[in-house]
């Protein structure tokens, strides 16, 4: 199994430019999540989804857009980028969305908005 | 909302001290998990604990539950620089979504 992939590995984009930040993980697992890292302020959940179809608002939603059209890819849209948004992007998954699962990270996409 | 405080924020020793994080819920948890992020990696689990005052133990790693499961903590005894990294707590917040405390970053002098 490859767990959980990410494209980009880094992105620069101008202010108000858009992306996508693409995710797929080959586990079957039902629940993904996004995640901004940025120093000092840990991880924040941007949006999550507990299956195929059903999308919800995390901590930090505002600028992202999300979709599922499939159990193995959940990517994140920035709409018009924002030097906010400039920080680390990590795509996680796991199995139900159980409280006691453990979560799988990819490897992040560092993005930079100029 | 729910909170996880973590703390140092930082932690500097010298290779062989002892190492600790302590992590701080403002709700009682169902449970916590630990992951430990390297250098320019993503977050890895380490372990979870579940039960009020259960002590686990991972080779030099010993993680604590409290009673009261509030609180937690995570203890390194004599460092590595292979202990490099940050640490971080999650607790489930009300939809099961993992609240992620702030995390301590160690760094280990040789």
């Amino acid at each position: 199994n490859a767990g959980v992939t990410q494209t980009p590995k880094f992105q620069v984009l101008k202010t108000g430019q858009s992306m996508t930040l693409q995710c797929a993980q080959d586990m079957n697992h039902e629940y993904m999540s996004w995640y901004r890292q940025d120093p000092g302020m840990g991880l924040r959940l941007i949006h999550y989804s507990v299956g195929a179809g059903i999308t919800d608002q995390g901590e930090v939603p505002n600028g992202y857009n999300v979709s599922r059209s499939t159990t193995e890819d959940f990517p994140l849209r920035l709409l018009s980028a924002a030097p906010s948004q400039t920080s680390v992007y990590f795509c996680a998954s796991r199995p139900t969305g159980g409280r006691q699962e453990t979560q799988y990270f990819g490897p992040g996409t560092r993005l930079l908005v100029l | 909302g729910q909170q996880v405080m973590q703390i140092p924020q930082y932690q500097h020793v010298q290779e062989g001290e002892d190492f600790t994080t302590y992590c701080n819920s403002s709700t009682t948890l169902s449970n916590i998990q630990w992951y430990k992020q390297r250098p320019g990696g993503h977050p890895v689990f380490l372990i979870q604990l579940v039960k009020s005052g259960e002590v686990k133990k991972q080779k030099r790693l010993t993680f604590q539950f409290g009673e009261a499961k509030k609180n937690s903590s995570l203890h390194i005894t004599a460092t590595q620089t292979t202990d490099v990294g940050t640490y971080f707590c999650a607790g489930s917040g009300s939809q099961g979504n993992l609240i992620f405390g702030k995390g301590t970053k160690l760094s280990v002098k040789p």
